[in-house]
């Protein structure tokens, strides 16, 4: 069955600092695509990226990057030098070839960002 | 800017009430979707539509229905509200296919008293 599993309820980090958020991931499809959203406070969430299961390759947007493993079923995001901003809840979800658009969520990461 | 609405960002209503919750979006997408969102719990899907008068069952549909008389736009309805459905309610849509991400509304913040 597929599930999305986000074990860091809470991170707490101090700005300037590198944080690092897991999802791993349980699909028996061959072809998925795994998604990150930020939701900030106001509610509203905000897509990140997609990433497809044929390319495992790196993305790096200026302080975020992705690290897609299909070894380890693991999509993992990384902020570079956090800043106050970045506090959100992050989700990261699975969409699989045959379920027409659904997507299935992690349980959330908060990360809190202090000055 | 593409832009999905939600009737309310905050509703208060009594159990057993009829309730209803609108959302609209302006970027021609064939596909909706409901959803709640629970601590710890994460997004769970309610219910989902691919075109009008169409509508698939989420994960957790029991209490719902949904109605899709026009693409635009799409409801969710509590029969008879319950205190078990104090929750974020988040509408989302996309173009069709699996391998497109989905916008999001503001999310209506409902509880049931």
């Amino acid at each position: 069955a597929q599930k999305v599993t986000q074990a860091q309820t809470e991170i707490s980090v101090v700005e300037k600092e590198d944080v690092t958020l897991d999802c791993v991931y349980e699909t028996r499809d061959t072809t998925y695509y795994l998604f990150w959203y930020k939701q900030p406070p106001s509610g509203e969430l905000v897509f990140l990226i997609r990433r497809n299961s044929f390319d495992e390759q790196n993305e790096i947007s200026g302080r975020y990057s992705w690290n897609f493993q299909k070894s380890t079923s693991s999509f993992n995001f990384t902020i570079t030098a956090s800043q106050v901003v970045d506090s959100a809840v992050y989700f990261c979800a699975l969409s699989e070839g045959n379920q027409g658009g659904k997507l299935i969520f992690g349980q959330g990461t908060e990360l809190s960002v202090k000055p | 800017d593409v832009k999905v609405t939600q009737s309310s960002r905050y509703l208060v209503k009594r159990t057993g009430e009829k309730v209803f919750l609108e959302c609209v979006q302006d970027m021609d997408h064939e596909n909706m979707f409901w959803y709640r969102q629970d601590p710890g719990l994460g997004l769970r899907l309610i219910y989902f539509s691919y075109d009008v008068k169409m509508k698939e069952k989420g994960d957790i549909p029991e209490g719902y229905s949904v109605s899709r008389e026009k693409k635009e736009r799409f409801s969710l309805i509590l029969e008879s509200a319950s205190t078990n459905q104090t929750s974020m309610y988040l509408c989302a849509s996309s173009v069709t296919g699996f391998s497109y991400e989905q916008y999001f509304g503001p999310g209506t913040r409902l509880t049931v008293t």
